[in-house]
C-alpha cells in the first residue's frame, strides 16, 4: 500500500515560516492535500491540490510540490496554528485514501 | 451550510457491538460519497472506507473487512458505522468525512464519535 512520510515535529518561533514535508514514491504525480488538528476537535482541510485554499483558510497557509516531497508552508506563524498537519493523497490503483503520520507544529 | 454531525460517545465491553451515526445536512446527501477515519488515542488519522451514497456500495481499507459494516439511510440524510465483537483496540475516536466534489479529499468532517472498550 501507499505510503506517506512526514517529520513526527516541527518547531518554529512566532513570526516565521514553518515548512512541514510530506514524502511518497511518485508523490508528484499525486493530488496532496493537508488537514490541520487542533487538540480534541476535528480535522480541518487547509490546503487541496497542493496549493489551492479552501475559503476561511489564511493566506498564510500553502502548499508546494517538488520531485518525491509536498510541503506545506505556514508563513507568519501564530501561536494559534499550534496543531497537528496531516498530509493526505487519493491511492487511485487501489481506491483508497492514504494520510500520512502526521506533524505536530510547535510555536515556541 | 454543510453539517455532520455524529452521534455521542459510547462505552462498551470487548465483544459487544456499537452503531455510530453521521447525520448530514445542508446539501444534497446522495450527491457526494462519505468516508470514514479513525483516530486511535495520540495516533494519526487512519482512513477506514468510503462508501458511495447513491448505491450504498462501500469500499474498505485493509483491516476494516469483517466486523466493520458501513451502511445509509438516505431517507434520514445518515451513514452509519458498525462495529461488531469489540476490541480494546477499537477503541478510538471516529470520524465521518465527506468526499469533496473531485472524490479525492475530504472538505467536511463530522465532530467524531469516541468508542471506548473495555471491560
Amino acid at each position: 500500500s501507499y505510503v506517506l512520510t512526514q517529520p513526527p515535529s516541527v518547531s518554529v518561533a512566532p513570526g516565521k515560516t514553518a515548512r512541514i514535508t510530506c514524502g511518497g514514491n511518485n508523490i508528484g504525480t499525486k493530488s496532496v492535500h493537508w488537514y490541520q488538528q487542533k487538540p480534541g476537535q476535528a480535522p480541518v482541510l487547509v490546503i487541496y491540490y497542493h496549493s489551492d485554499r479552501p475559503s476561511g483558510i489564511p493566506e498564510r497557509f500553502s502548499g508546494s510540490k517538488s520531485g518525491n516531497t509536498a510541503t506545506l508552508i505556514v508563513s507568519r506563524v501564530e501561536a494559534g496554528d499550534e496543531a497537528d498537519y496531516y498530509c493526505q493523497v487519493w491511492d487511485s490503483s487501489s481506491d483508497q485514501g492514504v494520510f500520512g503520520g502526521g506533524t505536530k507544529l510547535t510555536v515556541l | 451550510q454543510v453539517q455532520l454531525v455524529q452521534s455521542g460517545s459510547e462505552l462498551k465491553k470487548p465483544g459487544a457491538s456499537v452503531k455510530i451515526s453521521c447525520k448530514a445536512s445542508g446539501y444534497t446527501f446522495t450527491t457526494y460519497a462519505m468516508n470514514w477515519v479513525r483516530q486511535a488515542p495520540g495516533q494519526g488519522l487512519e482512513w477506514m472506507a468510503w462508501i458511495n451514497t447513491n448505491t450504498g456500495n462501500p469500499t474498505y481499507a485493509q483491516g476494516f473487512t469483517g466486523r466493520f459494516v458501513f451502511s445509509l439511510d438516505t431517507s434520514v440524510s445518515t451513514a452509519y458505522l458498525q462495529i461488531s465483537s469489540l476490541k480494546a483496540e477499537d477503541t478510538a475516536v471516529y470520524y465521518c468525512a465527506r468526499f469533496s466534489p473531485s472524490g479525492d479529499h475530504f472538505d467536511y468532517w463530522g465532530q467524531g464519535t469516541l468508542v471506548t472498550v473495555s471491560s
